[in-house]
């Protein structure tokens, strides 16, 4: 079973378009996690939660608004998205806020035309 | 968080130990190295992490300097499947702060 799953592994879409990504994790984890990876491969933290509660958001438009509807799922809604919102995306969790250890999913490939 | 280096890129033959360096001078007392890495394509995997004594695991071995300025992933018997991007973090262990993440270090094993 996979442990943090993402959907849809790929996503192509018009600009202005409104899209979601879902993320599940099947290890009981407190804490979930949503990372932005762009064209040049830098991986940077989007927002945290830890049991359904925001811990961080890393000044990231509020076009982007993540859902977490209980302590397993971790969401991403984009709205009126931009050419530069192209990216992979990671859905990770971890046991605590604080754990060593945090478990990627296989990413998202969004691409915006 | 205290700012890491690594070389951008490094080649390793197979069947030879991958010594992947890293250097984090500015290093607090409560901040541990950890590391990850990135096949092409896949989500970031956890490997290793440690705060000032040598840790191993069945993935690989974290070599840390005394001074702590400095540490060194190892992984003992490379294979073309650890070709990778490979991330040196620091972060105080318990801190709520996420995992930061730099360019890393391309590791190529080589045939």
């Amino acid at each position: 079973d996979t442990a943090v799953s993402q959907t849809p592994k790929y996503l192509v879409t018009q600009m202005g378009n409104d899209k979601s990504i879902k993320c599940e994790q099947n290890l009981g984890h407190d804490t979930m996690y949503w990372y932005k990876q762009d064209s040049k491969k830098f991986l940077k933290i989007m927002f945290s939660y830890n049991n359904k509660e925001l811990i961080i958001n890393e000044t990231v438009p509020n076009r982007f608004s993540p859902k977490s509807p209980d302590k397993a799922h971790l969401n991403l809604h984009i709205n009126s998205l931009e050419l530069g919102d192209s990216a992979v995306y990671f859905c990770a969790s971890s046991p605590s806020q604080g754990a060593a250890e945090a478990f990627f999913g296989q990413g998202t490939r969004l691409t915006v035309v | 968080d205290a700012k890491t280096t690594q070389p951008p890129s490094m080649d390793c033959a197979e069947g030879r130990a991958a010594n992947l360096p890293c250097n984090h001078s500015t290093i607090s007392g409560n901040e541990y190295v950890y590391w990850y890495r990135q096949i092409h394509s896949q989500g970031p995997q956890y490997i290793i992490h440690g705060l000032k004594n040598n840790e191993t695991n069945e993935m690989a071995s974290l070599i840390i300097t005394e001074d702590r300025k400095s540490s060194t992933l190892i992984l003992p018997h490379a294979t073309l499947r650890d070709t990778a991007v490979y991330y040196c973090i620091v972060r105080a262990s318990g801190s709520a702060r996420q995992l930061t993440f730099g360019s890393g270090t391309q590791l190529t094993v080589l045939p």
